[in-house]
Order: C-alpha cells, then structure tokens, then sequence
C-alpha cells in the first residue's frame, strides 16, 4: 500500500485556469507538507500543516491554498495558474517531533505540473 | 540566506568505489536532525539516513555512511561500494526545531553519476 499518494501524477493546464492537487497519507503521521521542486531541481517548503491547522506558509503567493479536512489528507488549490508555477509538487509527511530517526518525512510521488 | 550548503552540483564515481557528498548547514539551534534523500530519476524521494544533532556516534544504514562533525557543521554522506543504481540526485536536509513546529528545509541537492 502507497503510503503518501498523490494524485495526479501529471497536470497540464492552460495558463489562468485553476487546478487541483490531492494527497493522502496512511502511515497516521501528525505532520504534513507540500514542496515545490523547481526546474533546477531545487526543494522549496511551501506549505506545513499539523493535525490540519496550518503552521508554516513560505511566502507563497495567495493563489496557492492548501486545505486539510482531516491530518490524512493536504490538499492544494492553485488559482489564476502562471507559466511560473511549473514545476513538480510534492507531498510529504512526517510523525511527531524532535531528534529521532523516526520523524523522517516519507514523500509522495509527486505531481509534474506544466502550464503552457 | 543558504542553510544548506552542497558545493558539489554534479560528482562521477567509478563503480565499485567509494564517494563523498558534502554537505554543511548554518543553524544557531543546538537541537536539530540531518537527513539524506536520493532521488533517482524516476522521481521519487527516498530516505536514506539519519543523524541527530546529540548522536554521538555517526549514523551508518548499509553502504551508507554519515560523516558528522558537529563544531564544522558539516554532514557528509559517504556512499561505499558504488553501483550503478545510485546514480541520482541527492539531497541533504536539515530539521530544525522551532517553539512549536519542526521544518524540514533542503540543500540543492548533488547529481551523482556512476561510471560502470
């Protein structure tokens, strides 16, 4: 069974439009994230969420939205989609806190968006 | 401001031998975890180690190691034995600590090529 799935797998829209990116995870970890992977293949956290309250938002332009009806699931909403926002968004998801090896983040596959 | 130094973008490695990926990160906290991901180029992002900011001793998981030395602040990932399937992008990341979250931000990240 996937652990963190996200879905989907690919997106391509035209710019304006909004989009959709769903993610759920099963491993019943507290903690969830969303990071953008840039063409240069760079990690960039955008969003944290814990026990669906909202508790980091790098700068991120208000078009992104996340949503958490519940700690399994993170969902993002882009609105008003540029060329800019292509790239690859990942889920990601982690237990607890502190210095243990188990509050390692486990990752979704990743979405590839490509606006044109 | 850069947390997390890669300097080495692209590295080759003969197969069979073994190769270092640098990695220093700036944090005035005294609690903290480091991690390596590798992500091959199928996308995924995989964990690979863990080290603690109070671990005594560096953290080893199979062929790989993780050279820690605190006082430089510098997490090396040591790869043995190098095969063909380790060629990949790998990403050293830095748990920080905060009053009431953790984050997890990352390096650049190193492409790492294994020559056969």
């Amino acid at each position: 069974d996937t652990a963190v799935s996200q879905t989907p797998k690919y997106l391509v829209t035209q710019m304006g439009n909004d989009k959709s990116i769903k993610c759920e995870q099963n491993l019943g970890h507290d903690t969830m994230y969303w990071y953008k992977q840039d063409s240069k293949k760079f990690l960039k956290i955008m969003f944290s969420y814990n026990n669906k309250e909202l508790i980091i938002n790098e700068t991120v332009p208000n078009r992104f939205s996340p949503k958490s009806p519940d700690k399994a699931h993170l969902n993002l909403h882009i609105n008003s989609l540029e060329l800019g926002d292509s790239a690859v968004y990942f889920c990601a998801s982690s237990q607890g806190r502190g210095l243990s090896r188990d509050t390692e983040a486990f990752f979704g596959q990743g979405t590839r968006l490509t606006v044109v | 401001a850069q947390k997390i130094t890669q300097t080495q973008p692209g590295m080759f490695v003969q197969e069979k031998e073994a190769v270092t990926l640098d990695c220093t990160y700036d944090t005035s906290d005294q609690s903290y975890g480091l991690f390596w991901y590798k992500q091959p180029s199928s996308g995924e992002m995989i964990f690979l180690i863990y080290q603690g900011s109070y671990d005594e001793q560096n953290a080893t998981e199979g062929r790989y190691s993780l050279n820690f030395q605190k006082a430089r602040k510098s997490a090396n990932l040591v790869i043995s034995a190098s095969q063909l399937g380790d060629s990949a992008m790998y990403f050293c990341a830095m748990r920080e600590m905060k009053t009431s979250y953790d984050k997890v931000i990352f390096g650049p990240g190193t492409s790492l090529s294994v020559i056969p």
